[in-house]
């Protein structure tokens, strides 16, 4: 089993639609969890930290969920521009070591 | 703020050479991390700085890849000798903090791309 597993997608949304993403790590002891979304061929970039209380950034809502080890990230009002791949991360315990997930394609359609 | 830089940006060897990779973090960043994306992969860690010392090089794939940090500023990633398998995106991070302090967020440079034939 993977340490960090997220939907295997793609997401194929029309603009305005409301999108969700999972993810789950197997790590009960992990502390910090992050979102990332990277485009074709370019580096990843930091979407928002995911914190016990959940947080929101404008569109963007993160979730955390220890009980379940679960994560998850809620767009709303999908622009053309949310068409990525996005990236649930996850610090190792102890904080060193950082573990991907194989990522979510999504695809906001005109 | 300058962000993360790497070099170079594309590299074209053949199996048996060297290659030393260079990232240069952000200004007033001791958290370094070198990672790997082969294709069709998903991004692997393998190894994370804090300033001139490794604190964790678990994911470093042999003795063949070896990472320094002198100095505490930019960081190199010498393949020696470079193997077929090695192919792949290397990037770079950096961070201010580390561990699970907040402030722990990473900026990742635009990657090295490595073909070895």
């Amino acid at each position: 089993r993977k340490e960090v597993e997220q939907d295997p997608g793609p997401f194929n949304v029309p603009e305005g639609a409301t999108v969700a993403f999972n993810c789950t790590y197997s790590n009960s002891a992990s502390q910090s969890f992050f979102w990332y979304r990277q485009d074709c061929r370019k580096e990843p970039k930091l979407l928002m930290s995911v914190y016990s209380s959940g947080n929101e950034d404008g569109r963007f809502t993160a979730q955390l969920n220890r009980a379940s080890q679960y994560i998850s990230l809620l767009i709303r009002d999908s622009k053309l521009s949310d068409s990525a791949t996005y990236l649930c991360v996850v610090n190792h315990p102890g904080g060193f070591k950082t573990i991907f997930g194989a990522g979510t394609r999504l695809f906001v359609k005109a | 703020e300058a962000g993360v830089t790497q070099f170079p940006s594309h590299s074209v060897i053949e199996k048996g050479q060297t290659v030393t990779l260079r990232c240069d973090p952000i200004s007033g960043h001791d958290n370094l991390y070198w990672y790997r994306r082969v294709m069709g992969k998903e991004i692997k860690f393998l190894l994370h700085f804090v300033k001139e010392s490794k604190q964790d090089e678990s994911g470093m794939p042999n003795n063949r890849f070896l990472a320094e940090r002198t100095g505490g500023t930019y960081s190199t990633l010498k393949v020696q000798p470079a193997e077929l398998e090695d192919s792949g995106v290397y990037f770079c991070a950096s961070s201010r903090l580390g561990g699970t302090q907040v402030g722990n967020e990473q900026f990742f440079g635009p990657g090295t791309r490595l073909t070895v034939l």
